[in-house]
């Protein structure tokens, strides 16, 4: 089964250039989510989708796009990126929204991230 | 969103059992009580979830204090893949996210 799947698993960007984190599901999940971790800071949630064409945003949604048209592809989009989105990000997906419920969520392998 | 406070980290002997703490003072009534943990250069992975009574499955069991402000993740037998950090979160009435606080980093010494 392939789950949540992530790519690419490693990149080096230059500050300022543009690309695109690709998030998989094949579960036929609505709900995805993005987070980034970075050491001592847990997992902070970037953007969020409810189901296909709903997005919003979560704890640290600046300098990041996201769109979702289709139910299993949820990618994030760095515009313009900066030293401080250097980070290893993971995409994560469930049934249903998390809220009062006992949905539990399926992460992906993640992508290490290096902006220089 | 109800905030949970876990230790940095924690020791364990191999195939002793380990007792990870959970404070969550604020939870509502609604809220489930989550249990991840995310071994080292992997994606988070679900552990065991519960509301009020206590819950098993086969990687750990969950007791939930009976004023829900605190809960404990019980793994039976440390065992060397246990070894990882885990993480306590509270799923809430109307929110759309989990919060991932740090985490307990649990080391399982040989």
């Amino acid at each position: 089964n392939a789950g949540v799947t992530q790519t690419p698993k490693f990149q080096v960007l230059k500050t300022g250039q543009s690309m695109t984190l690709q998030c998989a599901q094949d579960m036929n999940h609505e709900y995805m989510s993005w987070y980034r971790q970075d050491p001592g800071m847990g997992l902070r949630l970037i953007h969020y989708s409810v189901g296909a064409g709903i997005t919003d945003q979560g704890e640290v949604p600046n300098g990041y796009n996201v769109s979702r048209s289709t139910t299993e592809d949820f990618p994030l989009r760095l515009l313009s990126a900066a030293p401080s989105q250097t980070s290893v990000y993971f995409c994560a997906s469930s049934t249903r929204a998390p809220g009062a419920t006992n949905e539990k969520l399926f992460f992906g392998s993640g992508t290490q991230l290096s902006v220089l | 969103d109800a905030k949970t406070t876990q230790p940095n980290s924690m020791e364990s002997n191999e195939e002793e059992p380990v007792h990870l703490p959970c404070n969550h003072s604020t939870i509502s009534g609604t809220d489930y009580i989550h249990w991840y943990r995310q071994l080292p250069s992997q994606g988070p992975e679900y552990v065991i979830h519960g509301l009020t009574s206590n819950v098993n499955n086969r990687m750990a069991s969950l007791a939930i204090a009976e004023d829900r402000k605190s809960s404990t993740l019980i793994l039976h037998r440390a065992t060397l893949r246990d070894a990882a950090v885990y993480y306590c979160t509270l799923s809430g009435a109307g929110s759309y996210q989990l919060t991932f606080g740090k985490g307990t980093k649990l080391s399982v010494i040989p």
